[in-house]
Protein backbone atom coordinates (compact mmCIF):
# COMPACT_ATOMS: atom_id res chain seq x y z
CA UNK A 1 0.00 0.00 0.00
CA UNK A 2 1.09 3.17 -1.05
CA UNK A 3 1.54 6.11 1.47
CA UNK A 4 2.93 8.39 4.03
CA UNK A 5 4.31 7.44 7.44
CA UNK A 6 5.13 9.84 10.01
CA UNK A 7 6.66 8.10 12.75
CA UNK A 8 5.91 8.29 15.94
CA UNK A 9 2.71 9.28 16.56
CA UNK A 10 3.36 10.66 19.93
CA UNK A 11 6.43 12.11 20.99
CA UNK A 12 7.63 13.53 24.71
CA UNK A 13 10.85 16.05 24.60
CA UNK A 14 11.86 18.53 27.44
CA UNK A 15 12.41 22.55 27.04
CA UNK A 16 15.97 23.16 25.10
CA UNK A 17 16.48 19.72 23.79
CA UNK A 18 15.91 19.67 19.58
CA UNK A 19 13.91 16.45 18.25
CA UNK A 20 13.57 15.18 14.49
CA UNK A 21 10.48 14.14 13.31
CA UNK A 22 10.32 11.52 10.53
CA UNK A 23 8.55 11.04 7.16
CA UNK A 24 8.69 8.94 4.53
CA UNK A 25 6.43 8.02 1.55
CA UNK A 26 6.35 5.70 -1.09
CA UNK A 27 3.96 7.09 -3.32
CA UNK A 28 7.41 7.81 -5.81
CA UNK A 29 5.55 11.84 -5.32
CA UNK A 30 8.42 14.88 -6.13
CA UNK A 31 7.68 16.89 -3.63
CA UNK A 32 6.95 17.10 -0.02
CA UNK A 33 5.74 19.19 2.56
CA UNK A 34 5.76 19.85 6.61
CA UNK A 35 2.55 21.89 8.18
CA UNK A 36 1.82 22.44 11.98
CA UNK A 37 -1.67 22.56 13.50
CA UNK A 38 -2.76 24.08 16.21
CA UNK A 39 -6.02 24.06 18.24
CA UNK A 40 -8.25 26.50 16.51
CA UNK A 41 -6.10 27.11 13.57
CA UNK A 42 -5.57 25.69 10.39
CA UNK A 43 -2.32 24.65 9.42
CA UNK A 44 0.35 26.51 8.61
CA UNK A 45 3.10 25.71 6.00
CA UNK A 46 6.60 25.42 7.79
CA UNK A 47 8.92 23.95 5.08
CA UNK A 48 8.82 22.13 1.62
CA UNK A 49 10.76 20.60 -0.82
CA UNK A 50 10.11 20.19 -4.05
CA UNK A 51 12.99 18.37 -5.55
CA UNK A 52 15.73 16.29 -3.82
CA UNK A 53 18.87 18.61 -2.05
CA UNK A 54 16.49 21.57 -2.46
CA UNK A 55 13.97 23.08 -0.16
CA UNK A 56 11.95 26.17 0.86
CA UNK A 57 10.72 28.16 3.92
CA UNK A 58 7.43 28.04 4.35
CA UNK A 59 5.20 30.94 6.52
CA UNK A 60 6.26 29.68 10.11
CA UNK A 61 10.21 28.45 9.18
CA UNK A 62 11.75 29.90 12.39
CA UNK A 63 13.22 27.51 14.90
CA UNK A 64 12.52 24.46 12.40
CA UNK A 65 15.13 22.64 9.94
CA UNK A 66 14.92 20.61 7.41
CA UNK A 67 16.86 18.04 4.81
CA UNK A 68 16.15 16.29 1.40
CA UNK A 69 18.70 13.88 0.51
CA UNK A 70 16.22 10.93 -0.40
CA UNK A 71 13.25 11.38 -2.36
CA UNK A 72 11.15 9.39 -0.32
CA UNK A 73 12.28 11.02 3.18
CA UNK A 74 11.64 14.70 4.12
CA UNK A 75 12.74 14.97 8.14
CA UNK A 76 12.07 18.39 9.93
CA UNK A 77 13.97 18.98 13.04
CA UNK A 78 12.38 21.14 15.98
CA UNK A 79 15.16 22.95 17.29
CA UNK A 80 15.57 24.93 20.62
CA UNK A 81 15.12 27.63 19.00
CA UNK A 82 10.99 27.09 18.31
CA UNK A 83 9.13 29.08 21.16
CA UNK A 84 6.13 27.26 20.91
CA UNK A 85 6.93 23.90 19.69
CA UNK A 86 4.04 21.80 21.52
CA UNK A 87 1.92 21.18 18.52
CA UNK A 88 0.66 18.47 15.86
CA UNK A 89 2.83 17.95 12.85
CA UNK A 90 1.75 16.90 9.73
CA UNK A 91 3.95 15.73 6.49
CA UNK A 92 2.73 15.91 3.06
CA UNK A 93 3.31 14.87 -0.37
CA UNK A 94 1.93 15.60 -4.14
CA UNK A 95 3.33 15.32 -7.74
CA UNK A 96 4.14 18.41 -8.62
CA UNK A 97 2.65 19.20 -12.00
CA UNK A 98 -0.59 18.59 -11.45
CA UNK A 99 -3.48 20.41 -10.40
CA UNK A 100 -5.16 17.27 -10.73
CA UNK A 101 -2.73 15.98 -7.52
CA UNK A 102 -3.43 17.22 -4.16
CA UNK A 103 -1.75 16.18 -1.15
CA UNK A 104 -1.73 13.35 0.47
CA UNK A 105 -1.34 13.56 4.62
CA UNK A 106 0.26 11.27 6.85
CA UNK A 107 -0.93 10.39 10.14
CA UNK A 108 1.01 12.94 12.00
CA UNK A 109 3.11 13.27 14.99
CA UNK A 110 2.05 14.84 18.78
CA UNK A 111 4.97 16.34 19.71
CA UNK A 112 4.87 17.45 23.63
CA UNK A 113 7.35 19.98 24.82
CA UNK A 114 7.22 20.46 29.15
CA UNK B 1 -3.47 38.07 8.60
CA UNK B 2 -5.94 35.20 8.05
CA UNK B 3 -6.26 34.76 4.09
CA UNK B 4 -8.58 31.80 3.93
CA UNK B 5 -11.43 31.94 7.08
CA UNK B 6 -13.75 29.29 7.78
CA UNK B 7 -15.91 32.03 10.85
CA UNK B 8 -18.21 28.86 11.50
CA UNK B 9 -15.92 27.03 14.11
CA UNK B 10 -18.59 24.44 14.25
CA UNK B 11 -21.73 22.97 12.87
CA UNK B 12 -24.59 20.53 13.94
CA UNK B 13 -26.56 19.05 11.44
CA UNK B 14 -29.51 16.25 10.81
CA UNK B 15 -28.49 12.84 9.30
CA UNK B 16 -30.29 13.35 6.26
CA UNK B 17 -30.36 16.82 5.59
CA UNK B 18 -27.82 19.22 3.89
CA UNK B 19 -24.48 20.32 5.32
CA UNK B 20 -23.54 23.84 4.13
CA UNK B 21 -19.92 24.59 5.15
CA UNK B 22 -18.66 28.10 4.18
CA UNK B 23 -15.50 29.55 3.45
CA UNK B 24 -14.18 32.99 2.32
CA UNK B 25 -11.07 34.30 1.17
CA UNK B 26 -9.32 37.93 0.70
CA UNK B 27 -6.01 36.85 -2.06
CA UNK B 28 -7.48 37.91 -5.45
CA UNK B 29 -4.43 35.33 -6.49
CA UNK B 30 -5.84 31.97 -5.35
CA UNK B 31 -6.92 30.54 -8.16
CA UNK B 32 -7.51 26.54 -6.92
CA UNK B 33 -9.75 25.60 -4.23
CA UNK B 34 -9.87 22.74 -2.07
CA UNK B 35 -11.81 20.89 0.94
CA UNK B 36 -10.05 18.09 3.41
CA UNK B 37 -11.73 16.18 5.80
CA UNK B 38 -10.45 15.35 8.85
CA UNK B 39 -10.69 12.80 11.79
CA UNK B 40 -8.96 13.34 15.35
CA UNK B 41 -5.42 11.85 15.25
CA UNK B 42 -5.37 11.45 11.80
CA UNK B 43 -4.09 13.35 8.81
CA UNK B 44 -6.49 15.41 6.68
CA UNK B 45 -7.94 13.49 3.15
CA UNK B 46 -8.75 15.04 0.02
CA UNK B 47 -12.55 15.98 -0.54
CA UNK B 48 -13.05 17.62 -3.39
CA UNK B 49 -11.45 20.28 -5.30
CA UNK B 50 -12.55 23.24 -7.61
CA UNK B 51 -10.41 25.40 -10.61
CA UNK B 52 -11.30 29.48 -10.60
CA UNK B 53 -12.39 28.76 -14.16
CA UNK B 54 -15.52 27.04 -12.66
CA UNK B 55 -18.25 27.87 -10.38
CA UNK B 56 -18.84 24.60 -9.35
CA UNK B 57 -18.41 20.96 -8.97
CA UNK B 58 -19.46 18.10 -7.70
CA UNK B 59 -18.72 14.21 -6.85
CA UNK B 60 -21.39 11.91 -4.83
CA UNK B 61 -22.62 13.67 -2.17
CA UNK B 62 -20.76 16.76 -2.00
CA UNK B 63 -20.40 20.06 -4.33
CA UNK B 64 -18.39 23.13 -4.43
CA UNK B 65 -19.51 26.12 -4.91
CA UNK B 66 -17.21 29.17 -5.88
CA UNK B 67 -18.01 33.01 -6.13
CA UNK B 68 -15.29 34.63 -6.91
CA UNK B 69 -16.74 38.18 -7.26
CA UNK B 70 -17.73 37.08 -3.61
CA UNK B 71 -14.45 35.56 -2.84
CA UNK B 72 -16.31 32.94 -1.48
CA UNK B 73 -16.50 28.81 -1.78
CA UNK B 74 -18.79 26.92 -0.01
CA UNK B 75 -19.41 23.38 0.26
CA UNK B 76 -22.47 20.98 0.71
CA UNK B 77 -23.47 17.49 1.38
CA UNK B 78 -26.04 16.00 0.68
CA UNK B 79 -27.49 14.14 2.25
CA UNK B 80 -25.60 14.08 5.82
CA UNK B 81 -24.33 10.86 7.46
CA UNK B 82 -23.35 10.49 10.65
CA UNK B 83 -19.91 9.30 9.19
CA UNK B 84 -19.45 12.84 7.99
CA UNK B 85 -18.71 13.88 10.67
CA UNK B 86 -15.05 15.44 11.08
CA UNK B 87 -13.56 18.70 10.95
CA UNK B 88 -13.62 20.30 7.22
CA UNK B 89 -10.84 22.40 6.30
CA UNK B 90 -11.16 24.57 2.84
CA UNK B 91 -7.70 25.34 1.29
CA UNK B 92 -6.10 27.62 -1.41
CA UNK B 93 -3.53 27.78 -3.73
CA UNK B 94 -1.77 30.19 -6.48
CA UNK B 95 -1.12 27.45 -8.62
CA UNK B 96 1.33 27.71 -10.86
CA UNK B 97 4.88 26.22 -9.19
CA UNK B 98 3.06 27.28 -5.69
CA UNK B 99 0.78 24.64 -5.96
CA UNK B 100 1.02 22.14 -2.70
CA UNK B 101 1.39 25.58 -0.72
CA UNK B 102 -1.65 25.48 0.26
CA UNK B 103 -2.71 28.42 2.54
CA UNK B 104 -5.81 26.69 5.14
CA UNK B 105 -8.73 28.21 6.87
CA UNK B 106 -9.30 27.32 11.03
CA UNK B 107 -11.51 24.13 10.25
CA UNK B 108 -15.50 24.14 10.88
CA UNK B 109 -15.92 20.96 13.42
CA UNK B 110 -19.56 19.19 11.55
CA UNK B 111 -21.34 16.90 13.50
CA UNK B 112 -24.14 14.96 12.26
CA UNK B 113 -26.91 13.87 14.25
CA UNK B 114 -28.43 10.12 14.00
Amino acid sequence: DGGITQSPKYLFRKEGQNVTLSCEQNLNHDAMYWYRQDPGQGLRLIYYSQIVNDFQKGDIAEGYSVSREKKESFPLTVTSAQKNPTAFYLCASSILSSYNSPLHFGNGTRLTVT
Amino acid sequence: DQQVKQNSPSLSVQEGRISILNCDYTNSMFDYFLWYKKYPAEGPTFLISISSIKDKNEDGRFTVFLNKSAKHLSLHIVPSQPGDSAVYFCAATAGGTSYGKLTFGQGTILTVHP
